[in-house]
């Protein structure tokens, strides 16, 4: 595609509900990664995809988090039992192949809210 | 651990002054540094990388420099627009990391007024 694709642009769910966020990379992008931006502070990085598998999952802060990748595209991060301070905007952003000289191109972002 | 800080938080200056932001980062051993530009309600913008063994780069009317044995680099914005209203964000990559995670400041809100 043209560019990074994020759905939804915004979700709003109650505390304790199980949640789904989507990730389009750039076609050919073989890196993917998920970051978290709360309100007033930089993105913090979650967790990076090289192709299907999760090779690095440093940054996901618990284990109600979870993302998949599994065909090497499209990619799903998936939070259970939703707390009120998960409430942020997730991006996504993708990369040709995950080198150090590679631009990171971001999605707009996903803004979840926890009642 | 490393931690990235911007100064100041929010700046704001009328159109056609020269402006200057600034991130500074704790562990000098990175492998590069970027400076995104955020606009509401969209993702990040890249503007400018630079390389750990670069000293600046540049486009159009912006000037990254890097000073990495102490820590620092500035945004310079010349001549200064109100389109240049965005939230600036300055990010590095860890020397010797296993991936090119990007490690964030908190960014600067600028408000260029006409």
């Amino acid at each position: 595609g043209a560019g990074v694709s994020q759905t939804p642009s915004n979700k709003v769910t109650e505390k304790g509900k199980y949640v789904e966020l989507r990730c389009d990379p750039i076609s050919g992008h073989t890196a993917l990664y998920w970051y978290r931006q709360s309100l007033g502070q930089g993105p913090e990085f979650l967790i990076y995809f090289q192709g299907t598998g999760a090779a690095d999952d440093s940054g996901l802060p618990n284990d109600r988090f979870f993302a998949v990748r599994p065909e090497g595209s499209v990619s799903t991060l998936k939070i259970q039992r939703t707390e009120r301070g998960d409430s942020a905007v997730y991006l996504c952003a993708s990369s040709l192949a995950g080198l150090f000289t590679d631009t990171q191109y971001f999605g707009p972002g996903t803004r979840l809210t926890v009642l | 651990k490393q931690e990235v800080t911007q100064i100041p938080a929010a700046l704001s200056v009328p159109e056609g002054e020269n402006l200057v932001l600034n991130c500074s980062f704790t562990d000098s051993a990175i492998y590069n540094l970027q400076w995104f530009r955020q606009d509401p309600g969209k993702g990040l913008t890249s503007l400018l990388l630079i390389q750990s063994s670069q000293r600046e780069q540049t486009s159009g009317r912006l000037n990254a420099s890097l000073d990495k044995s102490s820590g620092r680099s500035t945004l310079y914005i010349a001549a200064s627009q109100p389109g240049d209203s965005a939230t600036y964000l300055c990010a590095v990559t860890r020397y010797g990391g296993a991936t090119n995670k990007l490690i964030f400041g908190t960014g600067t809100l600028l408000a260029v007024q006409p």
